[in-house]
């Protein structure tokens, strides 16, 4: 079955770059989504079609692809911005889900 | 108001039964895919199943295939998951979730999820 690859855990400092990687055989050829969850709460869609950002989402939040990694890219990082994060793709008519990533601003 | 609501969690005998619903509203639910989505206590999240708008194509995860059954009532804006056969590894909260009308196949993505409900299943 397929496979998304993300680290358990990044760290930022309030106002700086953080990104968070997602890789998966052939993912290139795939499209990659990302969601953001904060404690008790749904997820929420922050990035769809590797680099569109749905309406509400702040523009410090942006996708990239290279090869087989997807990144989410968070600028100017705020203590809002303190949650988990899960990229998600299709494939054979399934929809699989990365381990997910713990971002913690510090 | 756009919105999705679960409803039908609870506590269950392992082995035992137990039927999810989903109330949608301020969309239009017969031109939607939707889907189930699942998350065990301090995990990540599974998604389960899949169901076209006029309900024809129909996908599982391969661990729920012959367990569970989703189906909907486009008359009644509702989306259900049929459980049974349930395992403690069951244990999660159940989300409901939109792919948009428009969206291809290879290009799933969940842009409206409901707040999920609570199943445990424990002796």
């Amino acid at each position: 079955s397929y496979e998304l690859t993300q680290p358990p855990s990044v760290s930022v400092s309030p106002g700086q770059t953080v990104s968070i990687s997602c890789s998966g055989d052939k993912l290139g050829d795939k499209y990659a989504c990302w969601y953001q969850q904060k404690p008790g709460q749904s997820p929420v869609l922050v990035i769809y079609q590797d680099t569109k950002r749905p309406s509400g989402i702040p523009e410090r939040f942006s996708g990239s692809t290279s090869g087989n990694t997807a990144t989410l890219t968070i600028s100017g990082t705020q203590a809002m911005d303190e949650g988990d994060f899960y990229c998600q793709a299709w494939d054979s008519n399934t929809v699989v889900f990365g381990g997910g990533t713990k971002l913690t601003v510090l | 108001e756009v919105q999705l609501v679960e409803s039908g969690g609870g506590l269950v005998n392992p082995g035992g039964s137990l039927r999810l619903s989903c109330a949608a509203s301020g969309f239009i639910f017969s031109g939607s895919r939707m889907n189930w989505v699942r998350q065990a206590p301090g995990k990540g999240l599974e998604w389960v199943s899949s169901i076209s708008p006029s309900s024809t194509y129909i996908y599982y995860a391969d661990s729920m295939k012959g367990r569970f059954t989703i189906s909907r009532d486009n008359a009644k804006n509702s989306l259900y998951l049929q459980m049974n056969g349930l395992r403690a590894d069951d244990t999660a909260v159940y989300y409901c979730a939109r792919i948009p009308g428009s969206v291809a196949a290879q290009n799933w993505y969940f842009d409206l999820w409901g707040r999920g409900t609570l199943v445990t299943v424990s002796s």
